[in-house]
């Protein structure tokens, strides 16, 4: 079954402790892209990638870090959270080119105290 | 550079209304349009898109939507909501070329169905 998978799924932690969502899919896409969703604002870009070790800052890329060492995976860092972070993040695939082949990760609700 | 506004945040309808829910983008050049829509906990789905050729295009669950250049817009219509409609939807634009895989969503509409 084509997914886009990640973990955790619901996430609370404190301000400053370094953490990582990671993102996988088992479609060979070659394009990768992390969104956060806020209330009223939409889903917004925060990196992406083209292709492994092809990575670009989205909309909204500060405090965030991310990396394509393999096709599959695609892991969004955050190494100094802050509550402005809090969020709900999607992960997504797609063949690149082709946005409409885009599938989307289940989410990641992640809260900073 | 590209931006979608959605002008309705919530929307609340009861079952067999019909539905419009309206986008505009601003983007002078080629676009591709999209609706997704994301159901209570769910993560979001392709409901229809807008590449080239007839206007009017027919999505998953007896959705529509009209792409009109001049006036910047792809409103999604449905002629009679079911309570089962209720969710998120959102608007999005690509712009074919370089970005080509970059799609930029709306704020979203969030629609309530009324049993």
């Amino acid at each position: 079954e084509a997914q886009v998978t990640q973990n955790p799924r619901y996430l609370i932690t404190v301000t400053g402790k370094k953490l990582t969502v990671t993102c996988s899919q088992n479609m060979n896409h070659e394009y990768m892209s992390w969104y956060r969703q806020d209330p009223g604002l939409g889903l917004r870009q925060i990196y992406y990638s083209m292709n492994v070790e092809v990575t670009d800052k989205g909309d909204v890329p500060e405090g965030y870090k991310v990396s394509r060492k393999e096709k599959r995976n695609f892991p969004l860092i955050l190494e100094s959270p802050s509550p402005n972070q809090t969020s709900l993040y999607f992960c997504a695939s797609s063949i690149a080119g082709y946005p409409d082949t885009q599938y989307f990760g289940p989410g990641t609700r992640l809260t900073v105290l | 550079a590209q931006s979608v506004s959605q002008h309705n945040h919530h929307v609340i309808l009861s079952e067999a209304a019909s539905l419009e829910l309206g986008c505009n983008y601003s983007y002078g050049g080629t676009v591709n349009l999209f609706w997704y829509v994301q159901y209570p906990g769910q993560h979001l789905q392709l409901l229809l898109k807008y590449f080239s050729g007839d206007p009017l295009v027919k999505g998953i669950k007896g959705f529509e939507a009209e792409f009109i250049k001049s006036k910047f817009s792809f409103n999604l219509r449905k002629p009679s909501v079911q309570w089962s409609d209720t969710a998120e939807y959102f608007c999005a634009v690509n712009a074919p070329g370089s970005s080509a895989s970059k799609i930029i969503f709306g704020s979203g509409t969030r629609l309530s169905i009324r049993p």
